[in-house]
């Protein structure tokens, strides 16, 4: 069965402190690995998809990365806007039709 | 493009009774995906939905059932609610399922009392 695990569960920035969100898969022949943003009482908004290890996408302050193993999330300069968790999703060779697996997230906050 | 949409928003019932959610994928996605979010399991899929048929169904009891229309909008039930069932809906799609990136709605905020 398809693994998913992120780190921190939380992570404390002060606004212009880069860091970066890690996720962790085991999966049976990975087919996608997508980066969700989800604020409160909203639903998961799409930042990135990424099919193959050495595979990079970036979108203003935020770079995404994989490899065979993880994926990370890049934060270049957050700033307040960006608090929010980001879920990590995979979806696997092993895996019937339109099943995420996702992990817990990480709750980013950054103070200004 | 308009993206998903759901309703209602936000739904109390009490235990023992039924619910309808809607969902209105984005125009031209044909495969429909519904999740339960709640803080201490997460996101957890339900079933997924294409051309009307159910291809894929999570780990829920029989009380979760869905359908979807031939115009690609889908509805998901569930009956004899329990405390439990609380939680937020969500609807996502994409074009054809797989590894079609999945597009998600606000959600569906059901309380069970």
């Amino acid at each position: 069965e398809d693994q998913v695990t992120q780190s921190p569960e939380a992570l404390r920035l002060q606004e212009g402190e880069s860091s970066s969100l890690n996720c962790s898969y085991t999966v049976s022949g990975l087919r996608g690995l997508f980066w969700y943003r989800q604020d409160p009482g909203k639903g998961p908004e799409f930042l990135f998809t990424l099919y193959s290890a050495g595979e990079e996408k970036e979108k203003e302050r935020l770079k995404a990365t994989l490899t065979k193993k993880e994926s990370f999330l890049h934060i270049t300069a957050p700033k307040p806007e960006d608090s929010a968790t980001y879920l990590c999703a995979v979806y696997s060779e092993g895996t019937s039709y339109g099943k995420l697996t996702f992990g817990q997230g990480t709750i980013l906050t950054v103070h200004p | 493009k308009a993206g998903v949409t759901q309703t209602p928003r936000y739904l109390i019932k009490t235990r023992g009774q039924q619910v309808t959610l809607s969902c209105s994928p984005i125009s031209g996605h044909r495969s429909v995906s519904w999740y339960q979010q709640t803080p201490g399991q997460g996101l957890q899929f339900l079933f997924e939905y294409f051309s009307e048929t159910q291809r894929n169904k999570g780990n829920f009891p029989g009380r979760f059932s869905g359908r979807q229309f031939s115009n690609s909008r889908s509805e998901m039930n569930v009956s004899t609610l329990e405390l439990g069932d609380s939680a937020l809906y969500l609807c996502a799609s994409s074009l054809g399922g797989g590894s079609d990136t999945q597009y998600f709605g606000p959600g569906t905020r059901l309380t069970v009392l």
